[in-house]
Protein backbone atom coordinates (compact mmCIF):
# COMPACT_ATOMS: atom_id res chain seq x y z
CA UNK A 1 0.00 0.00 0.00
CA UNK A 2 0.79 3.35 0.09
CA UNK A 3 3.26 4.79 2.28
CA UNK A 4 5.86 7.56 3.09
CA UNK A 5 9.40 7.80 5.11
CA UNK A 6 10.93 10.38 6.36
CA UNK A 7 13.87 10.95 8.18
CA UNK A 8 14.24 10.00 12.10
CA UNK A 9 14.66 12.42 14.73
CA UNK A 10 15.03 14.52 16.46
CA UNK A 11 16.77 17.14 14.48
CA UNK A 12 18.96 19.45 16.49
CA UNK A 13 19.78 23.09 14.54
CA UNK A 14 21.08 26.78 15.81
CA UNK A 15 19.05 29.31 14.86
CA UNK A 16 19.68 30.62 11.29
CA UNK A 17 20.72 27.36 10.14
CA UNK A 18 19.65 25.82 7.13
CA UNK A 19 16.78 22.90 7.11
CA UNK A 20 16.34 20.10 5.19
CA UNK A 21 14.14 17.27 6.66
CA UNK A 22 13.86 14.34 3.84
CA UNK A 23 10.60 12.64 2.64
CA UNK A 24 9.96 9.79 0.33
CA UNK A 25 6.65 7.86 -0.59
CA UNK A 26 5.47 5.02 -2.32
CA UNK A 27 2.04 5.15 -4.19
CA UNK A 28 0.51 3.80 -7.04
CA UNK A 29 -1.47 6.78 -8.07
CA UNK A 30 -0.73 10.63 -8.59
CA UNK A 31 -0.95 11.40 -4.67
CA UNK A 32 -1.08 15.36 -3.38
CA UNK A 33 1.28 15.76 -0.97
CA UNK A 34 1.69 17.61 2.19
CA UNK A 35 3.31 18.39 5.06
CA UNK A 36 2.06 18.86 8.29
CA UNK A 37 3.55 20.34 11.82
CA UNK A 38 2.53 20.28 15.37
CA UNK A 39 3.51 22.58 17.60
CA UNK A 40 4.06 21.92 21.25
CA UNK A 41 0.23 21.61 22.88
CA UNK A 42 -1.27 22.03 19.69
CA UNK A 43 -3.19 20.05 16.88
CA UNK A 44 -1.88 19.30 13.39
CA UNK A 45 -1.87 21.98 11.03
CA UNK A 46 -0.81 21.92 7.34
CA UNK A 47 2.38 23.58 6.25
CA UNK A 48 2.29 23.47 3.16
CA UNK A 49 0.86 20.99 0.14
CA UNK A 50 1.79 20.29 -3.13
CA UNK A 51 -0.85 18.54 -5.38
CA UNK A 52 0.98 17.70 -8.96
CA UNK A 53 4.65 16.87 -10.06
CA UNK A 54 7.18 19.48 -9.96
CA UNK A 55 4.31 21.65 -7.96
CA UNK A 56 6.19 23.88 -4.91
CA UNK A 57 4.49 24.11 -1.84
CA UNK A 58 5.66 27.13 0.82
CA UNK A 59 4.37 28.69 3.76
CA UNK A 60 6.04 30.47 6.69
CA UNK A 61 9.81 30.44 4.80
CA UNK A 62 9.19 26.63 4.13
CA UNK A 63 9.34 24.95 0.85
CA UNK A 64 8.95 21.56 -0.55
CA UNK A 65 8.81 20.58 -4.55
CA UNK A 66 6.88 17.45 -5.49
CA UNK A 67 9.89 15.36 -7.28
CA UNK A 68 7.99 12.52 -9.21
CA UNK A 69 11.26 10.77 -10.36
CA UNK A 70 12.31 10.65 -6.98
CA UNK A 71 9.61 10.23 -5.54
CA UNK A 72 10.32 13.03 -2.97
CA UNK A 73 9.18 15.82 -1.24
CA UNK A 74 11.96 17.47 0.75
CA UNK A 75 11.39 19.98 3.21
CA UNK A 76 13.28 23.07 3.41
CA UNK A 77 13.85 26.10 5.17
CA UNK A 78 16.74 28.76 4.37
CA UNK A 79 17.12 30.14 8.06
CA UNK A 80 15.12 28.07 11.06
CA UNK A 81 14.02 30.37 14.33
CA UNK A 82 13.26 28.70 17.84
CA UNK A 83 9.83 29.08 17.03
CA UNK A 84 10.14 26.64 14.30
CA UNK A 85 10.46 23.62 16.96
CA UNK A 86 7.89 20.91 16.48
CA UNK A 87 7.27 17.64 15.21
CA UNK A 88 7.15 17.94 11.60
CA UNK A 89 4.81 15.55 9.35
CA UNK A 90 5.20 14.15 5.92
CA UNK A 91 2.11 13.16 4.20
CA UNK A 92 0.32 12.09 1.14
CA UNK A 93 -3.51 11.84 0.24
CA UNK A 94 -4.52 10.38 -3.25
CA UNK A 95 -7.72 11.35 -4.77
CA UNK A 96 -8.57 8.91 -7.38
CA UNK A 97 -8.10 5.90 -5.00
CA UNK A 98 -9.46 6.63 -1.21
CA UNK A 99 -8.36 9.97 -0.61
CA UNK A 100 -7.34 9.43 3.28
CA UNK A 101 -4.00 11.02 4.52
CA UNK A 102 -1.13 8.84 5.16
CA UNK A 103 1.71 9.93 7.58
CA UNK A 104 5.05 9.44 8.31
CA UNK A 105 6.11 8.85 11.58
CA UNK A 106 7.26 12.09 12.03
CA UNK A 107 10.64 14.39 12.64
CA UNK A 108 11.00 16.08 15.80
CA UNK A 109 13.07 19.44 15.23
CA UNK A 110 14.60 21.24 18.07
CA UNK A 111 15.91 25.01 17.48
CA UNK A 112 18.50 26.75 19.71
CA UNK A 113 18.91 30.06 20.08
CA UNK B 1 -16.23 28.61 13.22
CA UNK B 2 -13.89 27.24 16.07
CA UNK B 3 -12.28 24.57 14.19
CA UNK B 4 -12.67 20.95 14.86
CA UNK B 5 -13.40 20.41 18.32
CA UNK B 6 -12.68 17.11 20.25
CA UNK B 7 -14.13 16.08 23.36
CA UNK B 8 -13.41 15.06 26.03
CA UNK B 9 -9.52 16.25 26.16
CA UNK B 10 -8.33 13.47 28.34
CA UNK B 11 -9.56 10.43 29.10
CA UNK B 12 -8.43 7.99 31.69
CA UNK B 13 -10.30 4.54 31.62
CA UNK B 14 -10.02 1.32 33.84
CA UNK B 15 -9.16 -1.89 31.64
CA UNK B 16 -12.51 -3.74 30.14
CA UNK B 17 -14.47 0.00 30.48
CA UNK B 18 -16.15 1.64 27.67
CA UNK B 19 -15.45 4.86 26.46
CA UNK B 20 -16.76 7.41 24.07
CA UNK B 21 -15.12 10.18 21.87
CA UNK B 22 -17.02 13.15 19.75
CA UNK B 23 -15.96 15.07 17.29
CA UNK B 24 -17.41 17.90 15.76
CA UNK B 25 -16.44 19.08 12.31
CA UNK B 26 -16.25 22.49 11.01
CA UNK B 27 -20.09 22.97 9.97
CA UNK B 28 -19.55 22.78 6.58
CA UNK B 29 -16.65 19.83 6.17
CA UNK B 30 -18.58 17.03 4.76
CA UNK B 31 -15.73 14.75 4.95
CA UNK B 32 -14.79 13.75 8.35
CA UNK B 33 -11.73 11.18 9.63
CA UNK B 34 -10.40 9.45 12.77
CA UNK B 35 -6.77 8.72 13.51
CA UNK B 36 -4.78 7.31 16.11
CA UNK B 37 -1.27 8.66 17.64
CA UNK B 38 1.00 6.54 19.83
CA UNK B 39 3.99 8.49 21.48
CA UNK B 40 6.38 9.06 18.37
CA UNK B 41 4.39 8.02 15.93
CA UNK B 42 2.66 9.49 13.27
CA UNK B 43 -1.21 9.66 13.31
CA UNK B 44 -2.35 6.34 11.86
CA UNK B 45 -5.99 6.04 9.70
CA UNK B 46 -8.54 4.40 11.52
CA UNK B 47 -12.06 5.30 9.76
CA UNK B 48 -13.65 8.34 7.65
CA UNK B 49 -17.42 9.49 6.26
CA UNK B 50 -18.22 11.37 3.72
CA UNK B 51 -21.53 12.82 5.50
CA UNK B 52 -23.11 10.08 7.27
CA UNK B 53 -21.52 7.06 5.12
CA UNK B 54 -18.46 5.30 6.70
CA UNK B 55 -16.72 4.71 3.56
CA UNK B 56 -13.10 2.71 5.15
CA UNK B 57 -12.61 1.45 8.16
CA UNK B 58 -8.74 0.34 8.59
CA UNK B 59 -7.85 -3.39 10.09
CA UNK B 60 -6.36 -1.74 12.69
CA UNK B 61 -9.91 -1.32 13.91
CA UNK B 62 -10.72 -4.20 15.77
CA UNK B 63 -14.80 -4.98 16.41
CA UNK B 64 -14.35 -3.28 20.03
CA UNK B 65 -14.31 0.09 17.56
CA UNK B 66 -17.15 1.65 16.12
CA UNK B 67 -17.91 5.12 14.77
CA UNK B 68 -20.83 6.88 13.64
CA UNK B 69 -21.98 10.22 12.52
CA UNK B 70 -25.50 9.55 12.22
CA UNK B 71 -26.85 13.07 10.71
CA UNK B 72 -23.44 14.19 8.90
CA UNK B 73 -22.28 16.60 11.80
CA UNK B 74 -20.61 14.88 14.66
CA UNK B 75 -19.20 11.84 14.90
CA UNK B 76 -18.68 9.33 17.78
CA UNK B 77 -15.87 6.78 18.18
CA UNK B 78 -16.49 4.19 21.13
CA UNK B 79 -13.84 1.46 22.14
CA UNK B 80 -15.32 -1.35 23.62
CA UNK B 81 -13.51 -3.37 26.40
CA UNK B 82 -10.49 -1.20 26.49
CA UNK B 83 -7.22 -2.66 26.73
CA UNK B 84 -4.11 -0.89 27.95
CA UNK B 85 -2.86 -1.29 23.83
CA UNK B 86 -5.62 1.25 23.39
CA UNK B 87 -3.86 3.92 25.22
CA UNK B 88 -3.36 6.65 22.70
CA UNK B 89 -4.02 10.19 21.01
CA UNK B 90 -7.31 10.08 19.00
CA UNK B 91 -7.59 12.72 16.60
CA UNK B 92 -10.51 14.09 14.61
CA UNK B 93 -9.98 16.09 11.58
CA UNK B 94 -12.64 17.05 8.75
CA UNK B 95 -12.16 18.79 5.32
CA UNK B 96 -14.58 20.29 2.55
CA UNK B 97 -14.86 17.60 -0.12
CA UNK B 98 -12.83 14.53 -1.32
CA UNK B 99 -8.86 14.55 -1.64
CA UNK B 100 -5.86 17.47 -2.24
CA UNK B 101 -7.93 19.57 -0.02
CA UNK B 102 -6.61 20.74 3.11
CA UNK B 103 -7.89 18.22 6.56
CA UNK B 104 -8.36 20.41 8.99
CA UNK B 105 -7.40 18.81 12.96
CA UNK B 106 -8.54 18.63 16.41
CA UNK B 107 -6.54 19.11 19.07
CA UNK B 108 -7.46 15.43 20.05
CA UNK B 109 -8.86 13.11 22.79
CA UNK B 110 -5.91 11.49 24.61
CA UNK B 111 -6.95 7.99 26.33
CA UNK B 112 -5.13 6.46 28.92
CA UNK B 113 -6.12 2.71 30.06
CA UNK B 114 -5.05 1.74 33.34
Amino acid sequence: GDSVTQMEGPVTLSEEAFLTINCTYTATGYPSLFWYVQYPGEGLQLLLKATKADDKGSNKGFEATYRKETTSFHLEKGSVQVSDSAVYFCALSDLNRDDKIIFGKGTRLHILP
Amino acid sequence: DTGVSQNPRHKITKRGQNVTFRCDPISEHNRLYWYRQTLGQGPEFLTYFQNEAQLEKSRLLSDRFSAERPKGSFSTLEIQRTEQGDSAMYLCASSLEAGNTEAFFGQGTRLTVV
